[in-house]
């Protein structure tokens, strides 16, 4: 039973390159979540979504950074033209139904733009 | 404030030590409670939901106090391999879904 499964593992692009981080969640989770650690920082809540549906995007900066659920495939966290200071670690984490019981992370994708 | 807070430490304790970590959430209407460990450059895990009647995993105890708006977490017999960030989580509430993560609480267990 396979868990949360994030890649890449590492990523590295060029400033003003587009950054595509992919989520495939556990077998019967429908909901996802994406989360950004900073270095030397705490976890920060980006996205939430289901299947086709961006339920709370609260925590998404309002330009460069989309996020989608589709039907059939991956999550993926898409970040267009890169700079610096989107180096980060960025966790994706799934649950069955709401948190109720907490979620699962995957081994996150560590993200260096150079 | 902080929606959830906690001492970023370290805590450097010896092994065998009995460690306490608390942690405080500002939203009253905060619903679910959790700690979670995080290894250095590693994802999150769950270790335990947090409940006001207060819970039990072998040497981890969770409490809740729902009045003070406060959680805690003790570690008894520490071993070496209890060193790690603990991060105290919250559903912060209002019909959400998202968990709020405090910084962490860093734990150093030592010969």
């Amino acid at each position: 039973n396979a868990g949360v499964m994030q890649n890449p593992r590492h990523l590295v692009r060029r400033r003003g390159q587009e950054a595509r981080l992919r989520c495939s969640p556990m077998k019967g989770h429908s909901h996802v979540y994406w989360y950004r650690q900073l270095p030397e920082e705490g976890l920060k809540f980006m996205v939430y979504l289901q299947k086709e549906n961006i339920i709370d995007e609260s925590g998404m900066p309002k330009e460069r950074f989309s996020a989608e659920f589709p039907k059939e495939g991956p999550s993926i966290l898409r970040i267009q033209q890169v700079v610096r200071g989107d180096s980060a670690a960025y966790f994706c984490a799934s649950s069955p139904t709401g948190v109720a019981n907490g979620y699962t992370f995957g081994s996150g994708t560590r993200l260096t733009v150079v | 404030r902080k929606e959830v807070e906690q001492d970023p430490g370290p805590f450097n304790v010896p092994e065998g030590a009995t460690v306490a970590f608390n942690c405080t959430y500002s939203n009253s209407a905060s619903q679910s409670f959790f700690w979670y460990r995080q290894d250095c450059r590693k994802e999150p895990k769950l270790l335990m939901s947090v409940y006001s009647s207060g819970n039990e995993d072998g040497r981890f105890t969770a409490q809740l106090n729902r009045a003070s708006q406060y959680i805690s977490l003790l570690i008894r017999d520490s071993k070496l391999s209890d060193s790690a960030t603990y991060l105290c989580v919250v559903n912060i509430g209002g019909g959400g879904n998202k968990l709020t993560f405090g910084t962490g609480t860093q734990l150093k267990v030592e010969l």
